[in-house]
Formats: C-alpha cells, structure tokens, sequence
C-alpha cells in the first residue's frame, strides 16, 4: 500500500477561493512533512515545510499538520490560475522522502 | 543559489541502449538523490549518494547505477534501456539532517523507443 496518501487526487476551484488538499501519511514517527508542487515540465518546487504539530505559513500557502490523526493538510489562499499544478505531499525520515502520487489542482479565472 | 541543474532536459533512446543523465548543484549540499516520476505515480526514489557512498534501493538495485565524481556532480547511468524506463527523472540534493530540503531540479524526461 502506498506510504503516502493524498486526497482529492483532483480539484478545480475558482480564482480567490480557498483551496485544501489533505495527505493522509502511515508513520506518526516520521520527522518532517513537505508540500511540493510541480508544473507541467518542470521539476518539484518546495513550498512548505513542516516538523511539529500545528500550522505553518509560506506565503499563501499554510501547512496543517495533526500527527494524531496522521494528517497533514495544505491549504492555499486565494489561488491564482498560475497555481494550476500538480501538489505533492512527502514525509521524512532523515533526508529521505516518501511522496504520494500527488493531487491536480486547477484554478480557474 | 539554490538551481539543481540536469541535462539534457529531454532525451530519446532507443531499447537496448544505454542512457547517462548529469545533475549538478552549487549548494556544497552532501547528499544527491535521484527519482523516478511516471504518470499518475509517486516520485520514486532510486538511489542516493551522501557524499562518496551510494546507496540503492532495493527494488531498483540491478537497473540503476550512479557516480559521483566530485561534490557537484551526480550521474545516473542506465546499461540497457527498457521500454519502462520512459518516465521523468528528478535529481534533488540536500544537507543530510534531519531538518534540510531537498532542492529539485527541473527533470530530464526521457523517452524509450
């Protein structure tokens, strides 16, 4: 079964709406949890890290992490259509990374 | 700086073939890692290298290879290219702690024919 998952694996919202994707992970000893995101024919750019319970903001993105209930959420405020990518969600042990197969978000104007 | 740098960024072969990809960093990080992307598919990690020590994933320990010769740089080498092997590759590196991020490049996509 897959280490890491993620829900929805797609999501349309509008401009200026509130968008939420959710990574559902196995380990609650990992050490760190990272949102990704990818455009299309472009490599993995790092938006947000997080370590320890609670929130974590970079920019419009906030990082929600619950080790409890081995949830990690993202959630982007006020999405623009150049947010339009594909959102990977990865766990850490160490350097070593974990990803999920990653979740398509499409912003529409 | 934080620029993975790979090259090529596309790249075709034919079965049977072998394929080299270079990835490069400025960032001084001691661990370089490559992944393997397909479609609707995890980013797969492959091997990495903390430092001069390679280290593979079991499961794709006889289809890989790797070198490092100097900090900079990192290869991934495939002997015999198959039709599973199309998919994007990613180089990332890091400082091995357990805080650091791994920096991605932007991929080399390659395509087996």
């Amino acid at each position: 079964q897959q280490k890491v998952q993620q829900s929805p694996e797609s999501l349309t919202v509008s401009e200026g709406a509130m968008a939420s994707l959710n990574c559902t992970f196995s380990d609650r000893s990992s050490d760190n949890f990272r949102w990704y995101r990818q455009h299309s024919g472009k490599g993995l750019e790092v938006l947000v890290s997080i370590f320890s319970d609670g929130e974590k903001e970079e920019g419009s993105f906030t990082a929600h992490l619950n080790r409890a209930s081995l949830h990690v959420f993202l959630h982007i405020r006020e999405p623009q259509p150049s947010d339009s990518a594909l959102y990977l969600c990865a766990e850490g042990t160490g350097s070593k990374l974990s990803f999920g197969k990653g979740a398509k978000l499409t912003v529409s104007p | 700086d934080t620029t993975v740098k790979q090259n090529p960024r596309y790249k075709l072969a034919r079965v049977g073939k072998p394929v080299n990809l270079i990835c490069s960093q400025t960032m001084n990080h001691d661990t370089m890692y490559w992944y393997q992307k397909k479609p609707n598919q995890a980013p797969k990690l492959l091997l990495f290298y903390y430092d001069k020590i390679l280290n593979r994933e079991a499961d794709t320990f006889e289809k890989f290879q790797s070198s490092r010769p100097n900090n900079s740089f990192c290869s991934l080498y495939i002997g015999s290219a198959g039709l599973e092997y199309s998919a994007m590759y990613l180089c990332a590196s890091s400082s091995w702690n357990n805080q650091d991020t791994q920096y991605f490049g932007p991929g080399t996509r390659l395509l087996v024919l």
